[in-house]
């Protein structure tokens, strides 16, 4: 099993363009979200799913889209990238709430700097 | 504002050293978990404490819950220099958002 897997690992954008960060993961997990890390703001939930077809915001939602078409793939795009985008993102998954919580795996991460 | 905060910021100790560190949260949660982030890497997870529970072991960790006080104390005894990484506490006021601290950084020194 491969896990979580992001790509890519690192990009860089000019301000104005757009992107998408793509996630994909192998384990059947009902559940996908994306975080972001900043130095000294520890991670932060942008949008998250519970299943295909269904999406819903997080912490910090603002300049960024995804969708969910599959069960394996949960896309994060950045319509009009800002430099105060520039971060590292990351995906994490689970299962339905085994037992009543929700223990993420996550992917090694993607950098992104907008310029 | 954060919902869970570690303290310390950071923590520096020699191998074969105990490691504590701690959590506070604000409002009341289901579940707490500590996760590990080595340097460039992805959160990985170490050990959950429903809130019913009190105290619980996994190997060389050991994680306490005071629901009374709003906190968590995460100890790694017998530190090895594989521990060097940052520490993150993570709570779910709501199952769907898992909400982090901003981490203590352990460094073990051999």
């Amino acid at each position: 099993n491969a896990g979580v897997t992001q790509t890519p690992k690192f990009q860089v954008l000019k301000t104005g363009q757009s992107m998408t960060l793509q996630c994909a993961q192998d384990m059947n997990h009902e559940y996908m979200s994306w975080y972001r890390q900043d130095p000294g703001m520890g991670l932060r939930l942008i949008h998250y799913s519970v299943g295909a077809g269904i999406t819903d915001q997080g912490e910090v939602p603002n300049g960024y889209n995804v969708s969910r078409s599959t069960t394996e793939d949960f896309p994060l795009r950045l319509l009009s990238a800002a430099p105060s985008q520039t971060s590292v993102y990351f995906c994490a998954s689970s299962t339905r709430f085994r037992a009543g919580a929700n223990v993420l795996t996550f992917g090694a991460g993607s950098r992104l700097t907008v310029l | 504002s954060q919902q869970g905060e570690e303290d310390p910021q950071a923590l520096s100790i020699q191998e074969g050293e105990n490691a504590t560190m701690n959590c506070s949260y604000k409002t009341s949660i289901n579940n707490l978990q500590w996760y590990r982030q080595n340097s460039g890497r992805g959160l990985v997870h170490l050990i959950l404490i429903r809130s019913n529970e009190r105290e619980k072991h996994s190997g060389r960790l050991r994680v306490t819950l005071d629901t009374s006080k709003k906190s968590s104390s995460l100890l790694i005894t017998a530190s090895r220099a594989a521990d060097t990484a940052s520490y993150f506490c993570a709570t779910d006021v709501y199952i769907y958002k898992l909400t982090f601290g901003k981490g203590t950084l352990l460094t073990v020194n051999p």
